[in-house]
């Protein structure tokens, strides 16, 4: 199995310019989030979905943050315009179901930076 | 004050040592206790998972939640270099539904010298 797999690793650009990264969950995880993890610290969620559904999206700063999960598969997780305090890394993770919220299998994350 | 606080190091120790990482936490509605484990440039993974208060083993992983002095704990015996990593704890209020999220403390980098 080939785990949680994300798009692009590493991305560099310039501020104001947009940026997306990809997710590609477990295969019959229906629970997938985005997190956002600031160099020495803890992950941060930004989104939960359950299947095509936003359940959480609290902590999206919809400004410039957007997410979509069209047919409950792979997500999508938008910034427009980037800025510099956004360099970080973005992990994805899903989860088996609403039931299994505290056991997530984290991809490898996308690390961006904002020049 | 965070809902949870983790020293983050960094730690350093001689292979076999056992080693001690703890968290501490605020909200007393927390009952889900996680530690993952993250590898330089990789997602963090779940290692020990426990409910409530009390002891977990797994091989040389001994996980002790203590919610009366709202303190966890992770030991781990026998340290080799492969444990090299950032240990991560994480807690929730509940399992399932909307409204429950893992809260993570910051992290501790553990190096294990050969």
């Amino acid at each position: 199995e080939a785990g949680v797999v994300q798009s692009p690793r590493y991305k560099i650009i310039e501020k104001k310019q947009p940026v997306a990264f990809w997710c590609n969950p477990i295969s019959g995880h229906n629970t997938l989030y985005w997190y956002l993890q600031n160099l020495g610290q803890g992950p941060e969620l930004l989104i939960r979905y359950e299947n095509e559904e936003a359940v959480d999206d609290s902590q999206l700063p919809k400004d410039r943050f957007s997410a979509e999960r069209l047919k409950g598969v792979d997500s999508t997780l938008k910034i427009q315009p980037a800025e510099l305090g956004d360099s970080a890394v973005y992990l994805c993770a899903s989860s088996l179901g609403a039931a299994s919220t505290n056991v997530l299998t984290f991809g490898a994350g996308s690390r961006l930076t904002v020049l | 004050q965070k809902e949870v606080e983790q020293d983050p190091g960094p730690l350093s120790v001689p292979e076999g040592a056992i080693v001690s990482l703890n968290c501490t936490y605020s909200n007393s509605a927390f009952q889900y206790f996680m530690w993952y484990r993250q590898y330089s440039r990789k997602g963090p993974e779940l290692l020990m998972y426990t409910y409530s208060s009390g002891n977990k083993e797994d091989g040389r992983f001994t996980a002790q939640v203590d919610k009366s002095s709202k303190y966890i704990s992770l030991f781990i015996r026998d340290s080799q270099p492969s444990d090299s990593a950032t240990y991560l704890c994480a807690m929730s209020a509940g399992s399932g539904g909307s409204n429950y999220k893992l809260t993570f403390g910051k992290g501790t980098l553990l190096t294990v010298n050969p």
